[in-house]
């Protein structure tokens, strides 16, 4: 049983569209981060968000934490072919390190 | 800066034959962790180490796995004996350790292939 979910599970889109990836969980997480990994490579992480209903911007990037702090989603503004990878959402459900989970990842495909 | 070092990057194995792959974290990190990732389960939490000493090793799948972490600069994880459901990428990880919600930083993996 997955406790986080995303979605879509693969997204190909045309450079300068936009896009949404969702990350969605019936557990409540006390913060949760989104990490992008391109191929051959370990996870980087992009942000964390911390408090219910907080959006943070990373350049083209907008991350959002759902008021209840059980999803969240990450909006891309006029994707570029270096958006390409696989983007990750991980939850903490407490304070030890074995509370954190991963989802399964988005796969995100930009083409020129 | 150096990040998180593994090594070997690919190890095709047979069957039976031990694996050892091995990392080096960030210098002054206190969390050391060791994930699995394969298509079907994703990231996959197996051990982690707080300043040397195995905090939760309740990820590792069965008693053929073990995890070493002799110094603060150094972590092995053994396969014996390997089998071919094994076959997935390692990922080392190290983190400041603040919280939770601190920075893991990966290094870029171990693919390993068991026939």
């Amino acid at each position: 049983t997955q406790l986080l979910e995303q979605s879509p599970q693969f997204l190909s889109i045309q450079e300068g569209e936009n896009l949404t990836v969702y990350c969605n969980s019936s557990s409540v997480f006390s913060s949760l981060q989104w990490y992008r990994q391109e191929p051959g490579e370990g996870p980087v992480l992009l942000v964390t968000v911390v408090t219910g209903g907080e959006v943070k911007k990373l350049k083209r990037l907008t991350f959002q934490f759902g008021d209840a702090r059980k999803d969240s989603s990450l909006h891309i503004t006029a994707a570029q072919t270096g958006d390409t990878g696989l983007y990750l959402c991980a939850g903490a459900r407490g304070t030890s390190y074995d509370k954190v989970i991963f989802g399964p990842g988005t796969s995100l495909s930009v083409i020129p | 800066d150096a990040g998180v070092i593994q090594s070997p990057r690919h190890e095709v194995t047979e069957m039976g034959q031990e694996v050892t792959l091995r990392c080096k974290p960030i210098s002054g990190h206190d969390y050391l962790f060791w994930y699995r990732q394969t298509m079907m389960r994703g990231l996959e939490l197996l051990i982690y180490f707080n300043n040397n000493v195995p905090i939760d090793d309740s990820g590792m799948p069965e008693d053929r796995f073990s995890a070493k972490m002799p110094n603060a600069s150094f972590s092995t994880l053994k396969i014996q004996p390997s089998e071919p459901r094994d076959s997935a990428v390692y990922f080392c990880a190290s983190s400041p350790g603040t919280s939770t919600s601190g920075e893991l930083f990966f290094g870029e993996g171990s693919r390993l292939t068991v026939l």
